[in-house]
């Protein structure tokens, strides 16, 4: 039972390029949710999402930044017209039941914008 | 305003020795506080989990208290290995899964 997966591991762009990470969840869970990681800081909760619908998105900022959760594929966190404050750490975690339940861990993605 | 934080920022020990991690929070409402370790470029993983009602976990050498009067909570390490080097995260959920409060971690050094 493979765990969370994240692609790519690491990410290069260039300011105003568009970024596009991608999370598998594991198997049979269907709550996602994104962090970020900014340098010598801890993870801020970005949105959760279950298939198809956005539940909560209050920590994703207001302009250039999407995620979505079809019913077959991927999780996608999408950042348009990267600035260099985007530079971070992205981790996607995922659980079976939502509340309660533990939430598994990504690898992460690690943006640069140059 | 709902936060964790751990302290020390950062902690050296030799291989063997004990070590205590030690986390405060204000988080309204509190569901449970669960410790991560997070290796350097990977995922956090989660080691204990507690509800209000439980005051401690074990997890093989990891042991965790919690103290919900005083909202504190602590990660003692025993016996430390070298593969105990890592991030410690406290996280603490304000009711639900999406409402998770995370610490900026504990960095652990563990020398031969």
């Amino acid at each position: 039972n493979a765990g969370v997966m994240q692609n790519p591991r690491h990410l290069v762009r260039r300011r105003g390029q568009e970024a596009r990470l991608r999370c598998s969840p594991m198997k049979g869970h269907s709550h996602v949710y994104w962090y970020r990681q900014l340098p010598e800081e801890g993870l801020k909760f970005m949105v959760y999402l279950q298939k198809e619908n956005i539940i909560d998105e209050s920590g994703m900022p207001k302009e250039r930044f999407s995620a979505e959760f079809p019913k077959e594929g991927p999780s996608i966190l999408r950042i348009q017209q990267v600035v260099r404050g985007d530079s971070a750490a992205y981790f996607c975690a995922s659980s079976g039941q939502g509340s309660t339940d533990t939430q598994y861990f990504g690898p992460g993605t690690r943006l640069t914008v140059l | 305003k709902n936060q964790v934080e751990q302290s020390p920022q950062s902690l050296i020990i030799l291989e063997g020795k004990n070590c205590t991690l030690q986390c405060n929070y204000t988080v309204s409402p509190f569901s449970n506080l669960r410790w991560y370790k997070q290796d350097t470029g990977r995922g956090p993983v989660s080691l204990t989990i507690m509800t209000f009602s439980e005051n401690t976990k074990s997890n093989g050498r990891y042991t965790a208290t919690l103290d919900a009067d005083t909202k504190q909570s602590s990660l003692h390490i025993t016996a430390s290995q070298l593969s105990d080097s890592a991030s410690y995260i406290c996280v603490v959920s304000a009711g639900g899964a999406q409402k998770l409060v995370f610490g900026q971690g504990t960095r652990l050094t563990i020398n031969p």
